[in-house]
């Protein structure tokens, strides 16, 4: 079974400018969480997706945003970019339901906010 | 709000010698826990999981993680490091109320000297 796959693996953006990222989840997964990784805050919960619907929702601005389709895919964006957006953004999937399921980490999307 | 902790930023160990990672976690009830692995330009790899029953939890590589309800810990082991085992290693926790959003702690960093 394929793994998590990000899109793009690497990019480069100007301050000011929008973003969109990609995630495809494991077949059959309907959950899609999305991470933020920098060396100063470690690893951060942005928001989760299941069955299309927002879940969960961490503690960013509003210019963080994402969506999941119906094919669990999701999207993340970030508008107005700033410099501290710069980090791995890191997708994660899970059957999720009821209950209790792990999470599995795709490669993840280095974005770099010049 | 929950939060994990894992005091120690980095330890170096020898090929062949026993591994220990504390963490430590804060949460009304017990979570679900997790221990994940990343390579650098990589990333997480779950390890291994705790949801109920037995408190001694076998995972990929040889690891292993003891849940201590007393002291809230969940410590990760290996009694025989390989050169290639390292990396940094998160532990995590989620709610069981539903949903996956994970708390990490902020890594260890495993160096192994040959």
């Amino acid at each position: 079974k394929a793994g998590v796959t990000q899109t793009p693996r690497y990019l480069i953006k100007t301050r000011g400018q929008q973003v969109t990222l990609s995630c495809s989840p494991i077949s059959g997964h309907r959950s899609v969480s999305w991470y933020q990784q920098t060396p100063g805050q470690g690893l951060q919960f942005l928001f989760e997706y299941f069955s299309e619907t927002q879940r969960n929702k961490g503690n960013f601005p509003g210019r963080f945003s994402g969506r999941q389709f119906s094919n669990s895919r999701s999207e993340m964006n970030v508008s107005t970019l700033e410099l501290g957006d710069s980090a791995l953004y890191l997708c994660a999937s899970s059957l999720g339901g009821e209950g209790a399921y792990e999470q599995y980490f795709g490669p993840g999307t280095r974005l770099t906010v010049t | 709000a929950q939060s994990v902790t894992q005091p120690d930023i980095h330890i170096t160990v020898s090929e062949g010698a026993s591994l220990e990672l504390r963490c430590n976690y804060s949460y009304g009830a017990t979570p679900y826990l997790f221990w994940y692995v990343q390579s650098p330009g990589q990333g997480l790899q779950l390890l291994l999981k705790y949801f109920s029953g037995d408190t001694l939890v076998q995972g990929i590589k040889g690891f292993e993680a003891e849940f201590k309800r007393s002291q809230s810990s969940f410590n990760l082991r290996k009694p025989s490091v390989h050169w290639s085992d390292a990396a940094e290693y998160f532990c995590a926790v989620a709610p069981t109320g539903g949903g996956n959003k994970l708390t990490f702690g902020t890594g260890t960093q495993l160096k192994v000297e040959l």
